[in-house]
């Protein structure tokens, strides 16, 4: 079962601004981890942040987690077409004996030139 | 890091037939996963795939429909069989390289429409 689930599903936003998606989740993580999928082809990780983590950045990328709400937000800064994309976030459950991540429904990106 | 290929990249095949799909990666690996998603959807996980042993499937996924291969540390095939127009997806392998729930590495996927 699907336990991330990314809002909004579907944003839309001008090249230079700024996005922002969100992540919930049900159970407790060892970590979760943001993806990026350009039209349908193969995912490319962006970053993982730790269940003992707040903040992390990469680049124009800035992710944060509240283990207390369940939740997490994936800022991308000054936006580009080229950022045009499907985001996932992926939780990696710490209890169960599950050992595989699971994966959100995604929120669709579109920048426009 | 893993580079990951997939081959076919995409295929349209016919009700009621079979495609096998290959994964190849550029090191060795233990873990490899398949994963479908289905149009407009998120990634829901087949089967994990570990050398020398048997594919172990996710609910609502059985070997039959699906019959994976992993003969060495480099590659794994996925069979969709007896194909029907449900079965339309992409088809991703995956590599986790330092475990199955740290950074997975994931191929270009194999675009899939069934007639």
């Amino acid at each position: 079962s699907q336990q991330g689930e990314e809002d909004p599903q579907a944003l839309s936003i001008q090249e230079g601004e700024n996005a922002t998606m969100n992540c919930s989740y049900k159970t407790s993580i060892n970590n979760l981890q943001w993806y990026r999928q350009n039209s349908g082809r193969g995912l490319v990780h962006l970053i993982l942040i730790r269940s003992n983590e707040r903040e992390k950045h990469s680049g124009r990328l800035r992710v944060t987690l509240d283990t207390s709400k369940k939740s997490s937000s994936l800022l991308i800064t000054a936006s580009r077409a080229a950022d045009t994309a499907s985001y996932f976030c992926a939780t990696a459950p710490s209890q169960g004996g599950s050992e595989k991540l699971v994966f959100g429904k995604g929120t669709k990106l579109t920048v426009n030139p | 890091s893993a580079v990951i290929s997939q081959k076919p990249s995409r295929d349209i095949c016919q009700r009621g037939t079979s495609l096998t799909i290959q994964c190849q990666v550029d090191s060795q690996v233990t873990m490899m996963f398949w994963y479908r998603q289905q149009p407009g959807q998120s990634l829901t996980l087949i089967a994990t795939a570990n050398q020398g042993s048997e594919a172990t499937y996710e609910s609502g996924f059985v070997i039959d429909k699906f019959p994976i291969s992993r003969p060495n540390l480099t590659f794994s095939t996925l069979t969709v069989s007896n194909m029907s127009p449900e079965d339309s997806s992409i088809y991703l392998c995956s590599v986790g390289i330092a475990g199955p729930t740290d950074t997975q590495y994931f191929g270009p996927g194999t675009r899939l429409t069934v007639l």
